[in-house]
C-alpha cells in the first residue's frame, strides 16, 4: 500500500512570495491533515479535511495560508504572502475516517515539504 | 489547554534499553501515541495505547501508562543504532492530536 505523498520536497523562497504545496494521501482514506512543524518543536495542526470538507482551521493563519480538498482526495495548502517565521516542515497526513466526539482514528505521515524563507 | 510536555534529549549507550517519558494534562485523553521520526522523513507511528489499559508490549517496545498520574513512558530493549531519532509522544481525546515537542534520542557507541 502506497503511503502518504507529498511534494516538493524542499523549497526555499523570499519572504512575500507565494507557495504552494501538494499531498496525496493513502488510497481510501477520507480525512486529511495539514501540520506546521518548527525546528524543535512537535507538528501543530493547521487544518483538518473530512471528505472536501473542513473540520478544524481554527489555528490556520487565514490571512496568508489557505487549503483546499476540491475532489475530496489530494489537496494543495498555499502560502501567500510568506512570512520568514513560515519556515518549517509542512506534513500532511491521512486517516481512514474522523467521526466527531469519537476516537481518532490512527494518522499516517507523508515525509513533509521543508521550507526556507530567507 | 491540553499540553504534552516530555524531556528533549536522552543518551543512551547501544544495547542497553531506552526509556522516554512524556506527562499530558487532558484527562479525556482516549488514545496515546508514541511516533519516530528519523531526519528528513515525517512521523512513523510506532505503538498506541487505549486509556484504559496500563501496559502495552510490541517486541522491543513496551508502553506504560499511569492514567492517575497522566504519565507514559516507551522503553526500547536492546537499543540499535537505528534507534537514533527523535520520538513524539502524542495524546487525542475526542477532536484532535497534541503533539509534544520530541525527544532526540542518541545511541552512544
Amino acid at each position: 500500500e502506497a503511503g502518504v505523498a507529498q511534494s516538493p520536497r524542499y523549497k526555499i523562497i523570499e519572504k512575500r512570495q507565494s507557495v504552494a504545496f501538494w499531498c496525496n494521501p493513502i488510497s481510501g482514506h477520507a480525512t486529511l491533515y495539514w501540520y506546521q512543524q518548527i525546528l524543535g518543536q512537535g507538528p501543530k495542526l493547521l487544518i483538518q479535511f473530512q471528505n472536501n470538507g473542513v473540520v478544524d482551521d481554527s489555528q490556520l493563519p487565514k490571512d496568508r495560508f489557505s487549503a483546499e480538498r476540491l475532489k475530496g482526495v489530494d489537496s494543495t495548502l498555499k502560502i501567500q504572502p510568506a512570512k520568514l517565521e513560515d519556515s518549517a516542515v509542512y506534513l500532511c497526513a491521512s486517516s481512514l475516517n474522523f467521526y466527531p466526539g469519537q476516537v481518532q482514528e490512527t494518522q499516517y505521515f507523508g515525509p513533509g515539504t521543508r521550507l526556507l524563507v530567507l | 489547554g491540553e499540553d504534552v510536555e516530555q524531556s528533549l534529549f536522552l543518551s543512551v549507550r547501544e544495547g542497553d534499553s531506552s526509556v522516554i517519558n512524556c506527562t499530558y494534562t487532558d484527562s479525556s485523553s482516549t488514545y496515546l501515541y508514541w511516533y519516530k521520526q528519523e531526519p528528513g522523513a515525517g512521523l512513523q507511528l510506532l505503538t498506541y495505547i487505549f486509556s484504559n489499559m496500563d501496559m502495552k508490549q510490541d517486541q522491543r517496545l513496551t508502553v506504560l501508562l499511569n492514567k492517575k498520574d497522566k504519565h507514559l513512558s516507551l522503553r526500547i530493549a536492546d537499543t540499535q543504532t537505528g534507534d537514533s531519532a527523535i520520538y513524539f509522544c502524542a495524546e487525542s481525546g475526542d477532536d484532535k492530536i497534541i503533539f509534544g515537542k520530541g525527544t532526540r534520542l542518541h545511541i552512544l557507541p
